[in-house]
């Protein structure tokens, strides 16, 4: 139980360009799911908490017109990269939460923007 | 917001040694600490959890201790195997809404 997946796993884009990626939680209704950022060997930076049916809450530092976060139902939250830059390539992980503290994890989407 | 630090940053071992990683956070309002484990190329597991209001808990190989007073928590890993090889994380969390992550620890246990 509680698996969360991603899509895509990977994607390569040209510098301009929108990404989208999708958060699923496939077993279980999530109502927050998070979203971070991972660089190489480093550490987890959370970006925004989703609740569903609600405005994400961004942390600090976080461009919210850079990083779209939609929340529409229990199972998805999308991430939408727009106008992807070199500097935006990282690691993007996505964890659902279905009610208590335990969040769980999806395998990641590796973001390369040309 | 919250700060989390954590060491040491790499970490080796020899089989069967124990392992220490310790973390420590800047707000007091922190209630909520897991222990995540990402092996290479995987996503993060939680192996372990503790709450505001128990000083320590432990399940089979793993244990965790939390002193509040101080602001810190440990992740101990006895017996160590090589399995147990990989990228730990400490978070903690204010609000059961908002998760801060520890820089992480690189362990490796030689055979």
């Amino acid at each position: 139980g509680a698996v969360v997946s991603q899509h895509p796993s990977w994607v390569i884009c040209k510098s301009g360009t929108s990404v989208k990626i999708e958060c699923r939680s496939l077993d279980f209704q999530a109502t927050t799911m998070f979203w971070y950022r991972q660089f190489p060997k480093q550490s987890l930076m959370l970006m925004a908490t989703s609740n569903e049916g609600s405005k994400a809450t961004y942390e600090q530092g976080v461009e919210k017109d850079k990083f779209l976060i939609n929340h529409a139902s229990l199972t998805l939250s999308t991430l939408t990269v727009t106008s992807a830059h070199p500097e935006d390539s990282s690691f993007y992980i996505c964890s659902a939460r279905q009610g208590g503290e335990t969040q769980y994890f999806g395998p990641g989407t590796r973001l390369l923007v040309l | 917001g919250e700060n989390v630090e954590q060491h040491p940053s790499t970490l080796s071992v020899q089989e069967g040694d124990s392992a220490v990683i310790k973390c420590t956070y800047s707000d007091s309002a922190s209630n909520y600490f897991p222990w995540y484990k990402q092996e290479l190329g995987k996503r993060p597991q939680l192996i372990i959890d503790i709450r505001s209001n128990v000083g320590e808990k432990k399940d089979q190989r793993i244990a965790v201790t939390l002193n509040k007073t101080a602001k810190h928590f440990s992740l101990h890993i006895t017996e160590t195997q090589p399995e147990d090889s990989a990228v730990y994380f400490c978070a903690a969390s204010p609000t059961g809404n908002q998760f801060y992550f520890g820089t992480g620890t690189s362990l490796t246990v030689i055979p």
